[in-house]
């Protein structure tokens, strides 16, 4: 398997633009979360999908961000419009639960590093 | 809300000795715990994952152990390469609120030739 997979790897955009982050799971596993990860806040968990379903978005900083996950194999995470602060690494991952048996451990993209002027 | 601490936050070792690292949390009412490795920028790769009712995982030359009471979890690295040179984080799944992860800023390990 290809293990998760990130596009674009790194993004600059200027500020007050659309900016559009994609990322495909590993196959097969239904748990997926976008990450967010700065100098100085270290890793935040952003939105958690379960079986495409949007579980908890708490972590979510403002309306100006989104996430959509239209089937098992694709989510994005929009951010709209983009300011400075909102300059980080962003990770996608993705793992497979189960309550017969949980597999929990969490395979992460290579991340989108992105820089917003 | 639960907060994951790692200490130290950095350390430098030469190559071959045993090192533990540290994670601790302030609920006990986890989840599960897992140990992460992130090189330079790259993403993160799952070393060990400890489910709640467990008291350690093994891999290779790495050992993680779980004491929830006390709030603790050790990864102990044997015979410490340096390839092992990386940024290591410590994960907690929420036990009351499941859909809870909180992550620990890591500890920067320099194995030394």
């Amino acid at each position: 398997d290809a293990g998760v997979i990130q596009s674009p790897r790194h993004e600059v955009t200027e500020m007050g633009q659309e900016v559009t982050l994609r990322c495909k799971p590993i196959s097969g596993h239904n748990s997926l979360f976008w990450y967010r990860q700065t100098m100085m806040r270290g890793l935040e968990l952003l939105i958690y999908f379960n079986n495409n379903v949007p579980i908890d978005d708490s972590g979510m900083p403002e309306d100006r961000f989104s996430a959509k996950m239209p089937n098992a194999s694709f989510s994005t995470l929009k951010i709209q419009p983009s300011e400075p602060r909102d300059s980080a690494v962003y990770f996608c991952a993705s793992s497979l639960y189960s309550l017969a048996g949980p597999q929990e451990t969490q395979y992460f993209g290579p991340g989108t590093r992105l820089l917003v002027l | 809300k639960q907060e994951v601490t790692q200490i130290p936050a950095a350390l430098s070792v030469p190559e071959g000795e045993n090192l533990v690292l540290n994670c601790s949390f302030t609920d006990s009412a986890i989840y599960n715990l897992q140990w992460f490795r992130q090189d330079p920028g790259k993403g993160l790769t799952s070393l060990l994952l400890i489910q709640s009712s467990q008291r350690e995982q093994t891999s290779g030359r790495l050992n993680a152990s779980l004491d929830k009471s006390s709030g603790r979890s050790t990864l102990y690295i044997a015979a410490s390469q340096p390839g092992d040179s990386a940024t290591y984080l410590c994960a907690v799944r929420g036990g009351y609120n499941f859909n809870k992860f909180y992550f620990g800023s890591g500890t920067k390990l320099n194995v030394k030739p």
